[in-house]
């Protein structure tokens, strides 16, 4: 069983929907982070989160350490969110990432 | 700034041949990474440098070397490459430790055939 696991791995929504993707985790962390890769392959960090919630533009992501849980919502989604979001932890007391396989998002105008 | 560059952007390499992967950051930043990823498997950590002259084993180091002279670079080394060498590689920085936000670059798509 992967450290880090999401759900779903593969979405298609229509132009408008709102949009979760989740994430959880088996091990300690310091941080979690969200990141974006484009259909052309470059990854950009959405957000780093360490407790409560952080927003974004149409972007929400929210983190509950008790039940090792994180989700990113997209309000409003449009074709441009169409992307792989990716989720990654840093584990406490070293300097690795572990990261998710992704959620595939398509966004259908 | 240009942030995270990495060259090339493809490579083909025939088994048994070497190569280096080139990465560099202008923004400062004391930590580097090197990533692969192979389809529908997560980002794995090669190797990391959390200084000039300090380098230390990722998840999958076998078969890679790096080296970290100065600040700004952090050359990926390919010896005697292997099929299972074959992913897209992801160089990436932050300011500190992973609890800052990691900058990455493009990334080098490499076929070993």
């Amino acid at each position: 069983k992967n450290e880090v696991e999401q759900s779903p791995q593969n979405l298609t929504a229509q132009e408008g929907e709102f949009i979760t993707i989740n994430c959880s985790y088996s091990v300690g962390i310091s941080a979690l982070h969200w990141l974006q890769q484009h259909p052309g392959g470059g990854i950009v960090s959405l957000f780093m989160l360490s407790s409560g919630k952080k927003k974004h533009g149409r972007l929400i992501a929210t983190i509950n350490i008790q039940e090792k849980h994180s989700s990113l919502h997209i309000t409003a989604s449009h074709p441009r969110d169409s992307a792989v979001y990716i989720c990654a932890v840093t584990t406490s007391g070293t300097y690795k990432y572990i990261f998710g396989t992704g959620t595939r998002l398509k966004v259908l105008a | 700034n240009a942030g995270v560059t990495q060259t090339p952007k493809f490579r083909i390499l025939k088994i048994g041949q070497s190569m280096t992967l080139q990465c560099a950051q202008d923004m400062n930043h004391n930590y580097m990474y090197w990533y692969r990823q192979d389809p529908g498997m997560g980002l794995k950590l090669i190797y990391y440098s959390v200084g000039a002259g300090i380098t230390d084993k990722g998840e999958v180091p076998n078969g890679y070397n790096v080296s970290r002279s100065t600040t700004e670079d952090f050359p990926l080394r390919l010896e005697l490459a292997a099929p299972s060498q074959t992913s897209v590689y992801f160089c990436a920085s932050s300011y500190s430790g992973p609890d800052y936000e990691q900058y990455f670059g493009p990334g080098t798509r490499l076929t070993v055939t």
